[in-house]
């Protein structure tokens, strides 16, 4: 069965730089989650896009944006990078109902120098 | 705001020995939760889950039972294999997102 997609799996950028992580939800879910995950740390809810709209917002800097494209794939955009934002980013789908399953992705792991 | 309170851990433990996790919730009305396993390197997996008060979710010889009394959902298992080594995260969700624990690590000796 398919998967949740996530690209790159792994970025290393320096500071103030910018990164671009990309999410591929399972075929025919419509909502989208991505999460933070720090080392040795619980993931943290950043955002969510439900049809293609913002449906909740977390813990998400000001430096980071987001959206959901018509083919319901996500992007997370970061920009002037800091060291604190390594970590490891996961991106999940679902159908759109607080009971179903979140599907997560491998992750993209993001290292800042 | 909905929180997530774990045991800490490591838990270690032997081949075959009994396994339980602590969990409880403090949340606005009745949240549905969750028990999600990482294993190195990896993605989460749900493990199981329960909707509502009383319900019993069940996978691969692990339980836990949605207690609205004590605010608990506490994971369990009969008999731990060295495979089910692995970090546990507890996690409720009223609106969607998915708030976690702190997460347990399990390891499970031979």
């Amino acid at each position: 069965a398919a998967g949740v997609i996530q690209s790159p799996r792994h970025l290393i950028k320096e500071k103030r730089e910018t990164a671009t992580l990309k999410c591929y939800p399972i075929p025919r879910h419509d909502t989208v989650y991505w999460y933070q995950q720090g080392p040795g740390q619980d993931p943290q809810f950043l955002i969510s896009f439900y049809e293609k709209m913002q449906s909740d917002k977390g813990s998400i800097p000001d430096r980071f944006s987001a959206q959901q494209f018509s083919d319901y794939h996500s992007e997370l955009n970061m920009s002037s990078l800091e060291l604190g934002d390594s970590a490891l980013y996961f991106c999940a789908s679902s159908l759109n109902n607080r009971y179903n399953e979140q599907f997560f992705g491998p992750g993209t792991r993001l290292t800042v120098l | 705001g909905n929180s997530v309170t774990q045991m800490e851990g490591p838990v270690t433990l032997s081949e075959e020995a009994f396994l339980t996790i602590n969990c409880t919730y403090t949340a606005t009305g009745y949240p549905s939760l969750f028990w999600y396993v990482q294993y190195p390197g990896e993605g989460l997996q749900l493990l199981l889950k329960a909707t509502k008060a009383d319900d019993k979710g069940s996978n691969k010889g692990f339980e836990a039972t949605y207690r609205k009394e004590t605010t608990s959902f506490h994971l369990e298992k009969g008999s731990v294999q060295v495979s089910d080594s692995a970090v546990y995260f507890c996690a409720s969700s009223n609106t969607g997102k998915l708030i976690f624990g702190q997460g347990t690590t399990l390891q499970v000796k031979p």
